[in-house]
């Protein structure tokens, strides 16, 4: 099972918005709606944004927003703020009882 | 609180076993699939494993053959022991909680601190 390809950087000023893709194929992203997203800061363990494409767990601000088209999802963070700096990851069921991660997106707020 | 401590890294040569495990709390373990997800240093994440409520098993190919995940309901404790170990399965290891209690994988609302886990000679 591959990765889902996700761009490796993606960058913003504070109160600008910054949208990560994250493509799969048929078997994985276009064919479940078990896409998350992920957040990692350095040294820390991920956090989940995002479920099920556009769900947000309790506690997550709303600028956090997810959405999907076909084999592609996306992560749109909107008012960007300097501890959005981290690492982003995507993820989806895949089938056949298996899970795939995206190769991440290194957020850098400017 | 849901809490998941990992413990059992270490430093292993290739070809050595090593076991983790990962001790829950805040939640009856039985009742929500477990998995275990690594990332090698630098690197991203990789599902390895997953359990689910029923005692099913499921590995990612890197691992199949090589790893394998249990669990102990009167411990409310996780593991996976993992046998002839490469130098690529070097690592930290996450325990995670699934956010559903359905048989297949949906996302992960709950993680360990993790435990790093090096394979060298």
């Amino acid at each position: 099972q591959s990765a889902l390809a996700q761009p490796p950087s993606a960058s913003g000023s504070p109160g600008q918005s910054v949208t990560i893709s994250c493509t799969g194929t048929s078997s994985d992203v276009g064919a479940y709606n078990f896409v998350s997203w992920y957040q990692q800061h350095p040294g820390k363990a991920p956090k989940l944004l995002v479920y099920e494409v556009s769900e947000r767990p309790s506690g997550v601000p709303d600028r956090f927003s997810g959405s999907k088209s076909g084999n592609t999802a996306s992560l749109t963070v909107s008012g960007l703020q300097a501890e959005d700096e981290a690492d982003y990851y995507c993820s989806s069921y895949a089938g056949s009882h298996n899970y795939v991660f995206g190769t991440g997106t290194k957020v850098t707020v400017l | 609180e849901v809490q998941l401590l990992e413990s059992g890294g270490g430093l292993v040569q290739p070809g050595g076993s090593l076991r983790l495990s990962c001790a829950a709390s805040g939640f009856t373990l039985g009742s929500y699939g477990m998995s275990w997800v690594r990332q090698a240093p630098g690197k991203g994440l990789e599902w390895v494993s997953a359990i689910y409520r029923g005692g099913s098993a499921y590995y990612a190919d890197s691992v199949r053959g090589r790893f394998t995940i249990s669990r102990d309901h009167s411990k409310s404790t996780l593991y996976l022991q993992m046998k002839s170990l490469r130098v690529e399965d070097t690592a930290v290891y996450y325990c995670v909680r699934d956010l559903k209690n359905y048989d297949i994988l949906t996302a992960f609302p709950d993680w360990g601190q993790g435990t790093l886990v090096t394979v060298s000679s």
